[in-house]
């Protein structure tokens, strides 16, 4: 079942802070956050694991609540490179595969 | 350097045509995924394979096929092409761990006229 993504899309200025977030109707063991900026191919950004683990890649950082079934990624001071969709991609028990949100548009502007 | 190419990249055919998008992996994968993106749907699952003769259907697999004969190939081949199957296809590959990253090909846009 497909993880529900919100906000759609975001506008920011250059250094104001934004939170995406990602839930699920089903028990998740993990969660994953890619970034596809325009044109180009959805890029690995990080995985978020059971027990509420935390990380970062630069100014982005994100936290994951299994007992609410969600996560959410935080950008902060944000750049004019962090424009781009993000994803949340949640996989199925062990298995391999991930089903993908639609994705949430962040558009930072000068 | 590892990769993983899709080629054409680009791709205009009609109606009714077969199409074959290649997608080819150096990482030495055995988990390798189809997928389409359309606005507002985000990335779907067309199919999936976890090795060499292993095939799987995805969300949206109707009339898309693929076949694995090797571990660094998994070429989608649309049977008789519809104009819904216009997108922008990208073909992904991890590694044998539950919830491994997947690392995406550059894409392929297909237009059927």
């Amino acid at each position: 079942q497909q993880p529900v993504q919100s906000p759609q899309a975001v506008i920011l200025r250059e250094g104001e802070d934004a939170v995406i977030n990602c839930s699920s109707s089903k028990a998740l063991y993990s969660v994953h956050w890619y970034r596809q900026k325009h044109g180009e191919a959805p890029v690995f950004l990080m995985i978020l694991l059971k027990g509420g683990e935390q990380k970062g890649h630069e100014k982005i950082s994100a936290s994951f609540n299994e007992k609410k079934q969600q996560s959410s990624l935080y950008l902060t001071a944000s750049q004019l490179s962090y424009s781009g969709t993000y994803f949340c991609g949640t996989p199925g028990g062990s298995n391999y595969k991930l089903t993908f949100g639609k994705g949430t548009l962040l558009t930072v502007n000068p | 350097d590892a990769e993983i190419t899709q080629s054409p990249r680009h791709k205009i055919t009609e109606t009714g045509r077969q199409v074959t998008l290649a997608c080819h992996q150096t990482w030495n994968h055995n988990n390798m995924f189809w997928y389409r993106q359309d606005l507002g749907h985000g990335l779907r699952l067309i199919h999936y394979s976890y090795g060499v003769q292993d095939t799987n259907k995805g969300e949206v697999s109707d009339g898309y096929s693929v076949s694995r004969s090797n571990t660094e190939d998994l070429p989608l081949t649309l049977e008789s092409a519809a104009s819904s199957q216009t997108s922008v296809y990208f073909c992904a590959s991890s590694r044998d761990r539950a919830g491994d990253i997947q690392y995406f090909g550059a894409g392929t846009r297909l237009s059927v006229l």
